[in-house]
């Protein structure tokens, strides 16, 4: 059974950072495109950041660009998502997710909640 | 990277059907074959229920159905069940991996 847990969440100031992480299991972690998505409360899901299967590739949305990073260790079996620069509007609960071989997201994480908030 | 149009609500009595349309541009869903569809329910994961504009992950009622004409994919509930009350989402690809997401649609069943 796929399993996708994240953890790392919490609440940090305006312009502090936080470092997300995600653990895999249940499948060949290496083999797949993953990715992260929020969801502010109350609000719809947005699409953050997606990494390559061997981690050289990677995409954001505009508004994180240069201030997030996405990362994964295939060794062990976990995908990362570096915060830095944290503002009001990145407050949201953040889900990893797979891509899995049908162009979907296939898998999700019931997600970390991030507060940014003084 | 604007956030997909989708209709706020809609609604329908149990065995009817219901259609959720999503409107893009020429650089995400007119542009490419990859649409896809999720359920959220209150509190729970999203669910992937349409992949590339009009297929179906298997475990997935074929009373779901998607399609897309231009710049619009549509998402199409028939016999519409108490069960498929809840928010659905569509996401295009927007180019070399970038993706968007829908403003998100909230169903009822009357």
């Amino acid at each position: 059974e796929v399993q996708l847990v994240e953890s790392g969440g919490g609440l940090v100031q305006p312009g502090g950072s936080l470092r997300l992480s995600c653990a895999a299991s249940g499948f060949t972690f290496s083999s797949y495109w993953m990715g992260w998505v929020r969801q502010a409360p109350g609000k719809g899901l947005e699409w953050v950041a997606n990494i390559a299967p061997g981690g050289s590739d990677k995409y954001y949305v505009g508004s994180v660009k240069g201030r997030f990073t996405i990362s994964r260790d295939n060794a062990e079996n976990s995908l990362y998502l570096q915060m830095n620069s944290l503002r009001g509007e990145d407050s949201a609960i953040y889900s990893c997710a797979r891509w899995g071989v049908t162009a979907g997201l296939d898998s999700w994480g019931q997600g970390t909640l991030v507060t940014v908030s003084s | 990277q604007s956030a997909l149009t989708q209709p706020r609500s809609v609604s329908g009595s149990p065995g009817q059907s219901v259609t959720i349309s999503c409107t893009g541009t020429s650089s995400d869903v007119g542009a490419y074959n990859y649409v896809s569809w999720y359920q959220q329910h209150p509190d729970k994961a999203p669910q992937l229920m349409i992949y590339e504009v009009s297929k179906r992950p298997s475990g997935v009622p074929n009373r779901f159905s998607g399609s897309k004409s231009g710049n619009t994919a549509s998402l199409t509930i028939s016999g519409l069940q108490a069960e498929d009350e809840a928010d659905y989402y569509c996401c295009s690809n927007a180019g070399s991996h970038i993706y968007v997401f829908g403003t998100g649609t909230k169903v009822t069943v009357l």
